[in-house]
């Protein structure tokens, strides 16, 4: 039973096209967020949702578009892909504020060629 | 604005020597603070964490952080450790109760020599 799922786990695309990473938590959490992984490794929050309302968006470009249906799913969407998004985004999860400790789901390998 | 520093980027230390990587954090309030451990392709676990009181806090696996506020540190230490410990360690500050964003340091890589 996996606690934060996404899907796929590997992606490699051609610049310009639309793609997506699912996310999933059976956690009960209330808080999922996108985090993005570059090359060096560094990992920066992209957004935050909390009960299904975004509360965190650190100026990304507005071609990555989230979506909550609901509290258990977080979806990233991203449009007209470049060669700069390829990276390692992780969905993570938390009950309630990041007080909490955060779970991550395994990653999603996004290459862009 | 919050932020973490880990000096290092790279540690490598001989199978049962000790450990100790370095955090240090900026933040107007006392922060909540993290160790988090990537292993090879994974995701982040967390080791341990720290909000208030004994600012010793004991984590899995046998690590140990100690909160230092004079010196706005939060470094994380193992007594001996194993092979297996070789993974990518990020420290963390949260800005707790009714905030979301939680900002992670750049990482330090430990290397296990047998």
């Amino acid at each position: 039973d996996t606690a934060v799922s996404q899907t796929p786990k590997y992606l490699v695309t051609q610049m310009g096209n639309d793609k997506s990473i699912k996310c999933e938590q059976n956690l009960g959490h209330d808080t999922m967020y996108w985090y993005k992984q570059d090359s060096k490794k560094f990992l920066k929050i992209m957004f935050s949702y909390n009960n299904k309302e975004l509360i965190i968006n650190e100026t990304v470009p507005n071609r990555f578009s989230p979506k909550s249906p609901d509290k258990a799913h977080l979806n990233l969407h991203i449009n007209s892909l470049e060669l700069g998004d390829s990276a390692v985004y992780f969905c993570a999860s938390s009950l309630g504020d990041s007080g909490n400790t955060i779970y991550f789901g395994e990653g999603s390998w996004l290459t862009v060629v | 604005a919050q932020s973490v520093t880990q000096p290092d980027i790279h540690i490598t230390v001989s199978e049962g020597a000790s450990l100790e990587l370095r955090c240090n954090y900026s933040y107007g309030a006392t922060p909540y603070l993290f160790w988090y451990v990537q292993s090879p392709g994974q995701g982040l676990q967390l080791l341990l964490k720290y909000f208030s009181g004994d600012t010793l806090v004991q984590g899995i696996k046998g690590f140990e952080a100690e909160f230092k506020r004079s010196q706005s540190s939060f470094n994380l230490r193992k007594p001996s450790v194993h092979w297996s410990d070789a993974a990518e360690y990020f420290c963390a500050v949260g800005p707790g109760s009714g905030g979301f964003k939680t900002i992670f340091g750049a990482g330090t890589r430990l290397f296990v020599k047998a």
